[in-house]
C-alpha cells in the first residue's frame, strides 16, 4: 500500500511569494490532517479534512493559509504572501478513522 | 484545549540499556495516545498507541503505560539498539476532538553502542 506522500520535500522562496504544498493521502482515507512543526517546537495541528468538507481549521495561523481538498482526494495548502515565521516542516496525515499516517513533509523556508 | 508535555527534551542511553519517556496531558477526555519514532529526515511513523480503556500495552521491546487519574502516560524502551535513536513524540487525542491530535515538543533519544 503506498503511503501519504507529500510534494514538494522542500521549498525556498522569498517573502512575500506563493507557495503551494500538495497531499496525497492513502487511498481510500476520509479524513486528512494538515500539521506544522516549526524548529524546535511540537508538531501543530493546522486543520483537518472529511472528504472535501473542513472539519476543523482552528489551527490555521491566519488567512494567509488556504487549505482545499477538491473531490476528497488530495490536497493543498497554499501560503499567500508568505512571512519568515511560516518556516517550517509542514506535515500531511491521512486516516480512514484514529490511527494517523504522515507523509514525509515539506520543509519550507522562507527567506 | 488539551496541552501536552513531553520529558526529557533529550535523553542518551547506553546500547542495551533502557530508555523511558514520558507526557502529560490536560485534558481529562482525552482517550487514544499515540507514540511516533521520527528518524532523521524520515516521516513520523507510529510505533504504539494505547486507549484510555487500558493501563498497558506492549510490543516486543516496546510499552506504553497510562495512568488516567495523574494523566500521564509513558514510553518504555527496553533493550535499547543504535536503531533505536530517534526523535519520539508523545501525542493525544481528546473525545469528540475529530481525532485532531495534540504533540508534546519531542525527545531526541540517542543510543550510543
Amino acid at each position: 500500500e503506498a503511503g501519504v506522500t507529500q510534494f514538494p520535500s522542500h521549498s525556498v522562496i522569498e517573502k512575500g511569494q506563493t507557495v503551494t504544498l500538495r497531499c496525497d493521502p492513502i487511498s481510500g482515507h476520509d479524513n486528512l490532517y494538515w500539521y506544522r512543526r516549526v524548529m524546535g517546537k511540537e508538531i501543530k495541528f493546522l486543520l483537518h479534512f472529511v472528504k472535501e468538507s473542513k472539519q476543523d481549521e482552528s489551527g490555521m495561523p491566519n488567512n494567509r493559509f488556504l487549505a482545499e481538498r477538491t473531490g476528497g482526494t488530495y490536497s493543498t495548502l497554499k501560503v499567500q504572501p508568505a512571512e519568515l515565521e511560516d518556516s517550517g516542516v509542514y506535515f500531511c496525515a491521512s486516516s480512514p478513522g484514529t490511527t494517523q499516517y504522515f507523509g514525509p513533509g515539506t520543509r519550507l523556508t522562507v527567506l | 484545549g488539551e496541552n501536552v508535555e513531553q520529558h526529557p527534551s533529550t535523553l542518551s542511553v547506553q546500547e542495551g540499556d533502557s530508555a523511558v519517556i514520558k507526557c502529560t496531558y490536560s485534558d481529562s477526555a482525552s482517550n487514544y495516545f499515540p507514540w511516533y519514532k521520527q528518524e532523521l529526515g524520515k516521516r513520523p511513523q507510529l510505533i504504539i498507541d494505547i486507549r484510555s480503556n487500558v493501563g498497558e500495552k506492549k510490543d516486543q521491546r516496546i510499552a506504553v503505560t497510562l495512568n488516567k487519574t495523574a494523566k500521564h502516560f509513558s514510553l518504555h524502551i527496553t533493550e535499547t539498539q543504535p536503531e533505536d535513536s530517534a526523535v519520539y513524540f508523545c501525542a493525544a487525542e481528546g473525545r469528540g476532538s475529530n481525532y485532531k491530535l495534540t504533540f508534546g515538543k519531542g525527545t531526541l533519544l540517542t543510543v550510543n553502542p
